[in-house]
């Protein structure tokens, strides 16, 4: 069965970076596109990006540019979010997600798999 | 940016209907999508591309989409219907495809 299995909770200062993993299992690696959306306290769910595991090409949201990275390791059927110069108002659960098959575009469809979370807390 | 408008709360009793909306500039020409968050969880998939059901969930989820609303009709409500809900769309944000989520309805079961 497809899984998603991503890493522990994390408490970083601010204007640390943080890099959160998602392991995929289950299903072809390079087949599929991994999105990372998150959940910050009293909000609802944002986008932030999407890797094709491919060809470790990347798009982020406009808000996160310049600020995430995203990379994979198809050794390990890993993906990789990286977060820079974090603040308090980045203090959120983490969750990575399939989207739509790498034959086509990332902009089609939605997720149809999640992973359970990383909560990334940015206090000093 | 894309919009997309949803209720903060539905509350209905069991076996009743609920309906949540998602309000768009001319959501009607895009695909719609909807998960299901309950707390604490990761969210779950309920209906893709404005009416189709993923496999395993029940037949009493149901979608629509048309003008500028698009609309997730749960029949027959259970207590573990209870959850936040959210649409989804892709849209284009300074010409980059971005996924769009509404606000999140938060639906309780009396």
């Amino acid at each position: 069965q497809v899984q998603l299995v991503q890493s522990g909770a994390e408490v970083k200062k601010p204007g640390a970076s943080v890099k959160v993993s998602c392991k995929a299992s289950g299903y072809t690696f390079t087949r599929y596109y991994i999105h990372w959306v998150r959940r910050a306290p009293g909000q609802g769910l944002e986008w932030m990006g999407i890797i094709d595991p491919s060809g470790d090409n990347m798009s982020s949201a406009q808000k996160f540019q310049g600020r995430v990275t995203m990379t994979r390791d198809t050794s390990t059927s890993t993906v990789y979010m990286e977060l820079s110069s974090l603040r308090s108002d980045d203090t959120a659960v983490y969750f990575c997600a399939r989207g739509q098959s790498t034959s086509g575009t990332y902009y089609s469809g939605t997720f149809d798999y999640w992973g359970q979370g990383t909560l990334v807390t940015v206090s000093s | 940016s894309y919009v997309l408008t949803q209720p903060p709360a539905v509350s209905v009793a069991p076996g009743e209907t609920a309906r949540i909306t998602c309000e768009g500039n001319n959501i009607g020409d895009r695909p719609v999508h909807w998960c299901q968050q309950k707390p604490g969880q990761a969210p779950v998939l309920v209906i893709y591309y404005d009416g189709d059901r993923p496999s395993g969930i029940p037949e009493r989820f149901s979608g629509s989409n048309s003008g500028n609303t698009a609309t997730l009709t749960i029949n027959r409500v259970e207590a573990g219907d209870e959850a936040d809900y959210y649409c989804q769309v892709w849209a284009r944000i300074n010409g980059r495809p971005e996924a769009a989520f509404g606000g999140g309805t938060k639906l309780t079961v009396l």
